[in-house]
């Protein structure tokens, strides 16, 4: 069976660009998590979405977005690019919105702003 | 606040050399305890989920175990193809899912 799906996987922006980058959970999965990880730090919460409802935010600003798709697919959104937005975006999907349920990452998009 | 803490930041061993990594965490009631492995430039791979203290796990040369206040990651003769970050992470047992990552300990196994 095929992993979580991440794509593209590097991506290069000017700052005040705006990116999207999409990922596909293993088949079955329900609950898509997104993380920021910085170089040298752990992965941070940015959202977790089940059957297409946001279950979670972290403290991220509004210029961060997702959504949730039918086929359980996500998008991460963030408008107006920063430098500090530079970072692996990862994605993680589980079968479902239960704690014991452990999550699946993808290998991520590294985003560099330029 | 619930957070995690892992030292240390970064371990060299030699081959077959024994350690011990260690995770603290706060966290306002614990619903599970995760450690991963992160090779560079890819996403964390699952090693284990511990759930309540006293709680031990094994995995070929890796050993995870639970107190209330810590987990420690028990590498029993490591080889080269071990180094990699590892990662700690918990969830807490009210609020959202999310996973509360600690920093990481980057191991070096020299051959």
């Amino acid at each position: 069976d095929a992993g979580v799906t991440q794509s593209p996987t590097h991506l290069i922006k000017t700052r005040g660009q705006h990116v999207t980058l999409r990922c596909s959970p293993i088949s079955g999965h329900k609950s898509v998590s997104w993380y920021q990880q910085v170089l040298g730090q752990g992965p941070q919460f940015i959202f977790q979405y089940y059957e297409k409802e946001e279950r979670g935010r972290g403290n991220f600003p509004d210029r961060f977005s997702a959504r949730q798709f039918p086929n359980y697919s996500s998008e991460l959104n963030v408008n107006a690019l920063l430098l500090g937005d530079s970072a692996l975006y990862l994605c993680a999907s589980s079968l479902g919105d239960s704690p014991n349920y452990g999550y699946t990452f993808g290998s991520g998009t590294r985003l560099t702003v330029v | 606040e619930d957070q995690v803490t892992q030292s240390p930041e970064a371990l060299r061993l030699q081959e077959g050399e024994s350690s011990s990594l260690n995770c603290s965490y706060t966290v306002s009631g614990l619903r599970g305890l995760f450690w991963y492995r992160q090779d560079p430039g890819k996403g964390p791979e699952f090693l284990f989920t511990l759930y309540s203290a006293g709680e031990e796990k094994e995995k070929e040369r890796l050993k995870a175990t639970l107190t209330k206040k810590e987990s420690f990651l028990h590498i029993t003769a490591p080889k080269p193809e071990d180094s990699a970050t590892y990662l700690c992470a918990v969830q807490a047992s009210s609020g959202t899912y999310k996973y509360i990552f600690g920093t990481g300990t980057r191991l070096k196994v020299l051959a």
